[in-house]
């Protein structure tokens, strides 16, 4: 089916640890984002791309790396884990012919460090 | 910067009652306007959307005008069920990056 796929669902992670949270589109979406999802505070901005080899900071890039080599994929990096990036992490795209189709979210990652 | 305000939560009403979210924004230019729904565990679908002054969304009874004077997009819905129980975003697109969201409001539907 089209659409945005992440993985993985869930993710325990120690403090300092790192690891990569994936996401992959096949609906050839030029524009990608990833978000945080914490309680009472709606979805934070963490990067975003325009396209492949163009990546850009949001409202909460620190301790955060990505990159998009392919439109296909824009994977996010957690450089040191630390508990305050335990949170609900979502990946989003649209094409960017027309910003009035919206944004594609993905299901979601739910992230712990301990 | 550009800004989403929407009102706290988390809001309670009776089957059948009728419902408005507010949700105003800040934003330079001429931002396309959008609510998104997150049903329990799920991740965020779109609900409807508003792409030019005076446009009026709808989907599933829920509708929702984009008032330029007020910088406003309040969501409505005439008689809520159950099945709406979730929490409901408000978000503009200016072209330029990506989505700017507000804090979500939940709403909680009681038989």
């Amino acid at each position: 089916n089209a659409g945005v796929t992440q993985t993985p669902k869930f993710q325990v992670l120690k403090t300092g640890q790192s690891m990569t949270l994936q996401c992959a589109q096949d609906m050839n979406h030029e524009y990608m984002s990833w978000y945080r999802q914490d309680p009472g505070m709606g979805l934070r901005l963490i990067h975003y791309s325009v396209g492949a080899g163009i990546t850009d900071q949001g409202e909460v890039p620190n301790g955060y790396n990505v990159s998009r080599s392919t439109t296909e994929d824009f994977p996010l990096r957690l450089l040191s884990a630390a508990p305050s990036q335990t949170s609900v992490y979502f990946c989003a795209s649209r094409t960017n012919m027309d910003s009035n189709y919206g944004y594609t979210f993905g299901s979601g990652t739910r992230l712990t460090v301990v | 910067g550009d800004s989403v305000t929407q009102m706290e939560g988390p809001v309670t009403l009776s089957e059948e009652a009728c419902l408005t979210i507010n949700c105003t924004y800040t934003a330079t230019g001429y931002p396309s306007l959008f609510w998104y729904v997150q049903y329990p565990g799920e991740g965020l679908q779109l609900l409807l959307k508003a792409t030019k002054a005076d446009d009026k969304g709808s989907n599933k009874g829920f509708e929702a005008t984009y008032r330029k004077e007020t910088t406003s997009f309040h969501l409505e819905k005439g008689s809520v069920q159950v099945s709406d129980s979730a929490v409901y975003f408000c978000a503009l697109d200016t072209g330029r990056r990506a989505l700017t969201f507000g804090s979500g409001t939940r709403l909680q539907v009681q038989p």
